[in-house]
């Protein structure tokens, strides 16, 4: 079936050591989302690519950055993780526009030791 | 600032009764409207979209949307314990790659059997 993928489900880091996460679609959406949910708390758009656009959110950390190679694949990197970054990382996929539905991956829960 | 806002609940209905969550926003310009269920630890899930004034139904959910009072709502009709999880209400605010979609809080569902 067409969906969201997202590698690991589960990361366990140290604190300043970089991760990464992976997030991969066979939907062929054009618009790939990034969001940082912490518990209790609303999803957190870090940043978004419309194609090979990039536009990150102004309030997104610079410890945070993304790639996304190909049209099914996209990245989030996380340079120095702190404890404040631990949270659920959600990726998300539509097809044109943010008018458009988002559909989700199962999520990346990051946990900072 | 534009923002979405929900009921933080926590919301408590017997099983088979009508659940009914509430979401206004701020912004009149917005276009897309959206209800997406999260069970803890997962991700969320599209239950229904909404573009224009009225009632959409989809099974047991009705959404209802009224531009002119900034508000759109969830029905949940014969409520089970299964829809026991966290509803988020979430607003388009823009157009194309300028929008931004922005979800309130959550308003978190028990369901009794």
């Amino acid at each position: 079936d067409a969906m969201v993928i997202q590698n690991p489900r589960y990361q366990v880091t140290q604190f300043g050591k970089p991760v990464t996460l992976s997030c991969s679609q066979t939907l062929n959406h054009n618009v790939m989302y990034w969001y940082q949910q912490k518990s209790s708390q609303a999803p957190k758009l870090l940043f978004h690519y419309y194609d090979k656009d990039f536009n990150n959110e102004a309030d997104t950390p610079d410890n945070f950055q993304s790639r996304r190679p190909n049209t099914s694949f996209c990245f989030l990197d996380i340079r120095s993780p702190g404890l404040g970054d631990a949270a659920m990382y959600l990726c998300a996929t539509s097809r044109m526009s943010f008018q458009e539905t988002q559909y989700f991956g199962p999520g990346t829960r990051l946990l900072v030791l | 600032q534009k923002e979405v806002e929900q009921n933080s609940g926590p919301l408590s209905v017997p099983e088979g009764a009508i659940a009914s969550l509430n979401c206004t926003y701020s912004d009149r310009v917005s276009q897309s409207f959206f209800w997406y269920r999260q069970y803890s630890g997962k991700s969320p899930e599209l239950i229904m979209s909404i573009y224009s004034n009225g009632d959409k139904e989809d099974g047991r959910f009705t959404a209802q949307l009224n531009k002119a009072s900034q508000y759109v709502s969830l029905l949940i009709r014969d409520s089970q314990p299964s829809d026991s999880a966290t509803y988020l209400c979430a607003v388009n605010f823009g157009d194309n790659q300028g929008g931004k979609l922005i979800f309130g809080q959550g308003t978190e569902l028990s369901v009794k059997p």
